[in-house]
This record gives structure tokens, sequence and C-alpha cells, in this order.
């Protein structure tokens, strides 16, 4: 398997544009996870997914955030519209939906909004 | 609400050395706890995970450990390599939810 998949790996946008990462998890994982990276605050949850639905999406830092799974093989990050301190590097990680089983992780999307 | 610390926040040794990463949480109801490695500008790759049943596991010249009680766990890199440069994150997975909390990682050093 290729592992879980990210698009773009970086992506430079003008404040106030809608960005929009991408994510193909591990074939047959069926939880998915948006986590974001940032120097000051680490590594935080965003948002996951159980079987397509959303189960926790309380770390969405605004409504500007919105994350979608329409199928097991693909989720999207939105953020509309974009601010310079939601600079950071997005990751995207998938495992099976059950206790003691490893996270694998995207190689991440870089995004700057200048 | 979980919080995980890792002490120190970077080190470096020389080439050979055995060293320990710390790794402390404050809930000690966990699933699991799992050690990542982080190269510079690249994603995370798991390392190990450790069950909430276990008190250890190894994978080559790594071993981990974990004292839920306590609510510490510490990373034990042995014969250390400059290819073992990276930083280092754990993270634990809380019962009730799969999603993980991280720690700051530690920043590792390996000096040939």
């Amino acid at each position: 398997d290729a592992g879980v998949i990210q698009s773009p790996r970086h992506e430079v946008t003008e404040m106030g544009q809608e960005v929009t990462l991408r994510c193909k998890p591990i074939s047959g994982h069926n939880s998915l996870f948006w986590y974001r990276q940032t120097m000051m605050r680490g590594l935080e949850l965003l948002i996951y997914f159980n079987n397509n639905v959303p189960i926790d999406d309380s770390g969405m830092p605004e409504d500007r955030f919105s994350a979608k799974m329409p199928n097991a093989s693909f989720s999207t990050l939105k953020i509309q519209p974009s601010e310079p301190r939601d600079s950071a590097v997005y990751f995207c990680a998938s495992s099976l939906n059950r206790k003691n089983t490893e996270a694998f992780f995207g190689q991440g999307t870089r995004l700057t909004v200048v | 609400k979980q919080e995980v610390t890792q002490i120190p926040a970077a080190l470096s040794v020389p080439e050979g050395e055995n060293l320990v990463l710390n790794c402390s949480f404050t809930d000690s109801a966990i699933y699991n706890l799992q050690w990542f490695r982080q190269d510079p500008g690249k994603g995370l790759t798991s390392l190990l995970l450790i069950q909430s049943s276990q008190r250890e596991q190894t994978s080559g010249r790594l071993n981990a450990s974990l004292d839920k009680s306590s609510g510490r766990s510490t990373l034990y890199i042995a014969a250390s390599q400059p290819g073992d440069s990276a930083t280092y994150l754990c993270a634990v997975g809380g019962k009730g939810a799969q999603k993980l909390v991280f720690g700051q990682g530690t920043r590792l050093t390996i000096n040939p």
C-alpha cells in the first residue's frame, strides 16, 4: 500500500482565498483523522471520522474550517476564507476502527497564507 | 483533559550512546501509547505502540516502556546512530476516543 496520501504537499495562498486539502487513507482503514501542527501548539486534532461519519470535530478552530468524507477513500479539509494564522502543516492519518491499532500519517500539506 | 509532556525538549549526544526519552501524561485512563519519529519536513512514522495492558514493547534497538499508574512512558534507544536524529513524539490514545493527544516532542541529535 502506498500509505496515506495527501495533496498538495505545499500550498501558498493569499488571505481570503479558499483552500482545499485532500487525503486518501490507507485502503481498508475506516478511521480518518485531520491534525494541524504548528511550532507554538504542536500537533492538534482537528476532526476525525469513523466509517465516513464525523465523530469529533471539537478541534476545528472556527466555522471557516470544514471537513468532509464522501467515501471511504477520500477526505477534504477546507478553509474559507483563509487567514495568515492558518499557516501550518496539516496532516491526515488513518487507522482501523478498533482499539490498539496504530495510526499512520501522511506526509502533510504545508500551508502558507500570505 | 489529557495533557502529554515530553522531557527534554532537545537532546544532543555522541554516537554510540544509549539514551532515554521521557513522556508523561496526566490521565491514566488510556487505551494505548504510541511513539512516533518525525524527520524535518516529513510526516510521522510510527515506531512502537504499547497497549494499556502491556509494560513494554521492543523493535530492534528501540524499547518503549509504559507505567500507566504513574503516567509515564520511556523510549530507550540503544547504540545511537546519526540516522536516529529526528524529533520523537509520544501520543496517548484515550478511553472512549480514538484520537491521539501528542506531546511537544524531543528533538534528538546524534553527533558522529
